[in-house]
């Protein structure tokens, strides 16, 4: 069973930088895409980004190239970082996993963590 | 960007009953369409991938329908756990997109 887990300051202070971790269990990061999404209060969901362990990424260009994805096979992690924060970028944020790259549904999801800026 | 436009916005109906929700796309995008539900305080819960497939252990009361640019879910017979949120996505271009989602509620 895949599991996946974020992790990260749920408080951030508005022009600053947003940092979050997602651990997977169950699922080697090699095989798939990971992905972040986030979900503002009452709102829809906004992808943000994907990153693959061969280095492959993309963003969502509505976020300006605010955003730096990583990844960590040794600790089984990857992470996100949004640059120059606002209280727009308050949301839950959740970490996610699509399998291949012509198959972009997320079918496994993190349990997701709410970050405020103020 | 693909505009995803689902409706209605919310959806009353009583349990037993069927349920339809509707989501329209931008442009077309084959059937490169997913389905998710959400319960308040949960990450979504892929339903239906591919426009018709039933993620693995999806109930066969969930079918979706459609190609180009609209798609339908019918929940067939309303269960208690069914009254959630759903959200259509599109994943033949970049960015991926979702639509602003279909409340079910209990009428």
């Amino acid at each position: 069973q895949v599991q996946l887990q974020e992790s990260g300051p749920g408080l951030v202070k508005p022009s600053e930088t947003l940092s979050l971790t997602c651990t997977v269990a169950g699922a080697s990061l090699t095989n798939s895409y990971w992905s972040w999404i986030r979900q503002s209060p009452g709102k829809a969901l906004q992808w943000i980004g994907y990153i693959h362990k061969s280095g492959s990424s993309d963003h969502n260009p509505s976020l300006k190239g605010r955003v730096v994805m990583s990844v960590d096979s040794s600790r089984n992690q990857f992470s996100l970082k949004l640059d120059s924060v606002t209280a727009a970028d308050t949301a839950v944020y959740y970490c996610a996993r699509f399998l291949e790259a012509g198959y972009r549904y997320f079918d496994y999801w993190g349990q997701g963590i709410l970050v405020t800026v103020s | 960007e693909i505009v995803m436009t689902q409706s209605p916005g919310t959806l009353s109906v009583s349990p037993g009953e069927r349920a339809t929700l509707s989501c329209r796309a931008s442009q077309a995008l084959s059937s490169k369409l997913a389905w998710y539900q959400q319960k308040p305080g949960q990450a979504p819960r892929l339903l239906i991938y591919g426009a018709s497939t039933r993620a693995t252990g999806i109930p066969d009361r969930f079918s979706g329908s459609g190609s180009g640019t609209d798609f339908t879910l019918t929940i067939s017979t309303l269960q208690s756990e069914d009254f959630a949120v759903y959200y259509c996505q599109q994943y033949n271009n970049w960015p991926l997109t979702f639509g602003g989602g279909t409340k079910v509620e209990i009428k």
